[in-house]
C-alpha cells in the first residue's frame, strides 16, 4: 500500500459524458500527479499540482481539467468523453518539495471504460 | 518531442538467468532517470533512480542501472532473476525540470 488512494476503482460511462476521478495523496505530500495509461500510448503524464497550484502540464487534453483542494486531495475531470479516453488513470504523490526527481508514490488507479 | 524507448516489450527468462532491459531517451539536457516496477495486482513503485553522481545506481531487490550519457541510455540489470521478479518494468525520464516521460514498459516473465 503506497498510501495514495483513488476512487472509484472502476467507472463505466457513455460517450459525451463527464466524470470526476478523485485522488488523496500520502499524508504530508503536497504534490499530486495525474497519468493516463492506455494500451497504445503507454503511461503519459497529464498534469501536476503542488499545494493547490498547477505546476506542470503534460499531454492533457483541453477536455480534461484538474484541481487540488485545500485538503490536498485532487480531482481529475474528464468531459465530452470519447471511446479513446478509455484507460487506466493513475494518481501519484511525492515529497513536499514537489520536484520531479523525488520518488513518486502511485495509487491503484481508476479504470475508465467509455462505451 | 522528447521520448523514452524501451525496446523489449516482453521478456521471458528462466530463474537464475541474467536480465538487462534497455531504455533510451531523447533529450539533450540534464535528466533525472528512474525505473519503476509494477508487480501483478500492485501499484507502481520505484526500483531505483539517478539524478547525479555515480552513473551506476543500485536499487532495491538486487537491481542496478547504468546511466551512459553518450548513449542516452539507462539500462536496468539484475545478475540472477527470481520468479518473484515477474512484473512490468517502466523506465522514466524527468527532462527539462518539469516534464516527465514514461516508456511503454517491458513485461518480464520469469519461469521457475
Amino acid at each position: 500500500d503506497s498510501g495514495v488512494t483513488q476512487t472509484p476503482k472502476h467507472l463505466i460511462t457513455a460517450t459525451g459524458q463527464r466524470v470526476t476521478l478523485r485522488c488523496s495523496p500520502r499524508s504530508g505530500d503536497l504534490s499530486v500527479y495525474w497519468y493516463q495509461q492506455s494500451l497504445d500510448q503507454g503511461l503519459q503524464f497529464l498534469i501536476q499540482y503542488y499545494n493547490g497550484e498547477e505546476r506542470a502540464k503534460g499531454n492533457i487534453l483541453e477536455r480534461f481539467s484538474a484541481q487540488q483542494f485545500p485538503d490536498l486531495h485532487s480531482e481529475l475531470n474528464l468531459s465530452s468523453l470519447e471511446l479513446g479516453d478509455s484507460a487506466l488513470y493513475f494518481c501519484a504523490s511525492s515529497a513536499p518539495s514537489g520536484a520531479f526527481y523525488n520518488e513518486q508514490f502511485f495509487g491503484p488507479g481508476t479504470r475508465l471504460t467509455v462505451l | 518531442a522528447q521520448s523514452v524507448s524501451q525496446h523489449n516489450h516482453h521478456v521471458i527468462l528462466s530463474e537464475a538467468a541474467s536480465l538487462e532491459l534497455g531504455c533510451n531517451y531523447s533529450y539533450g539536457g540534464t535528466v533525472n532517470l528512474f525505473w519503476y516496477v509494477q508487480y501483478p495486482g500492485q501499484h507502481l513503485q520505484l526500483l531505483l533512480k539517478y539524478f547525479s553522481g555515480d552513473p551506476l545506481v543500485k536499487g532495491i531487490k538486487g537491481f542496478e542501472a547504468e546511466f551512459i550519457k553518450s548513449k542516452f541510455s539507462f539500462n536496468l540489470r539484475k545478475p540472477s532473476v527470481q520468479w518473484s521478479d515477474t512484473a512490468e518494468y517502466f523506465c522514466a525520464v524527468n527532462a527539462g525540470g518539469n516534464q516527465f516521460y514514461f516508456g511503454t514498459g517491458t513485461s518480464l516473465t520469469v519461469i521457475p
